[in-house]
């Protein structure tokens, strides 16, 4: 039984187009995020989102838009493709809040669990 | 700013030990996270540190020194499955994990 599950596995599409990629998580957690991987394997944060709620977008063109019906989907929507979209995009989940167990800390998160990612080739 | 550093390709022979190093500077500090990922495949969860001092895990092993903004993760007896990369993740204030670039293991014969 997968715990993270996104599909589409691989996406070639032509430039100028809309795709969209869907992510589910049944382990119960509460943050969903997406993760942009590119040619040289750096693991980019793009969205996180807690209980359906936006908590992170980091400095990502607004043709990305993720959404999030409830807080075991988070689906991220791409409109007007570039070849520089091209990429592998990680959908993850983890638990939060936990006590890091140190005086002064904030509470985090446990790991993140992955989806099998997404292959974005635009041509 | 944030900045995590790693190698970015090691090589080590069966059976051996390697240790991967991990400096890192961020806002705020929530714990550090070493995964796994073979190619082609989705990173997978390896250790996690958040007081200083040396968590272990049967042939894994991860250290933190959070004055030093320093982590390492050891592993013995090398097989090679342990051919991956290895990303070294920190946990800031944000609840944002922040990768490291990634140190490519190859393990030879």
């Amino acid at each position: 039984d997968t715990a993270v599950s996104q599909t589409p596995k691989y996406l070639v599409t032509q430039m100028g187009n809309d795709k969209s990629i869907k992510c589910e998580q049944n382990l119960g957690h509460d943050t969903m995020y997406w993760y942009k991987q590119d040619s040289k394997k750096f693991l980019k944060i793009m969205f996180s989102y807690n209980n359906k709620e936006l908590i992170i977008n980091e400095t990502v063109p607004n043709r990305f838009s993720p959404k999030s019906p409830d807080k075991a989907h988070l689906n991220l929507h791409i409109n007007s493709l570039e070849l520089g979209d091209s990429a592998v995009y990680f959908c993850a989940s983890s638990q939060g809040p936990r006590d890091t167990g140190f005086v002064g800390s904030r509470r985090g998160n446990t790991e993140a669990f992955f989806g099998q990612g997404t292959r974005l080739t635009v041509v | 700013g944030q900045n995590i550093d790693q190698p970015t390709e090691m090589t080590a022979t069966e059976g051996a030990i390697v240790q991967i190093n991990c400096t890192y500077q961020t806002s705020g500090f929530n714990g550090l996270f070493w995964y796994q990922q073979h190619a082609g495949e989705a990173p997978t969860f390896l250790s996690y540190n958040v007081l200083d001092g040396l968590e272990e895990k049967g042939r894994f092993s991860s250290f933190l020194s959070r004055s030093k903004g320093y982590s390492y993760l050891l592993l013995k007896e090398l097989q090679m499955k342990d051919s991956a990369s290895y990303l070294c993740a920190v946990e800031n204030y944000g609840q944002n994990f922040v990768f490291g670039p990634g140190t490519r293991l190859s393990v030879l014969p």
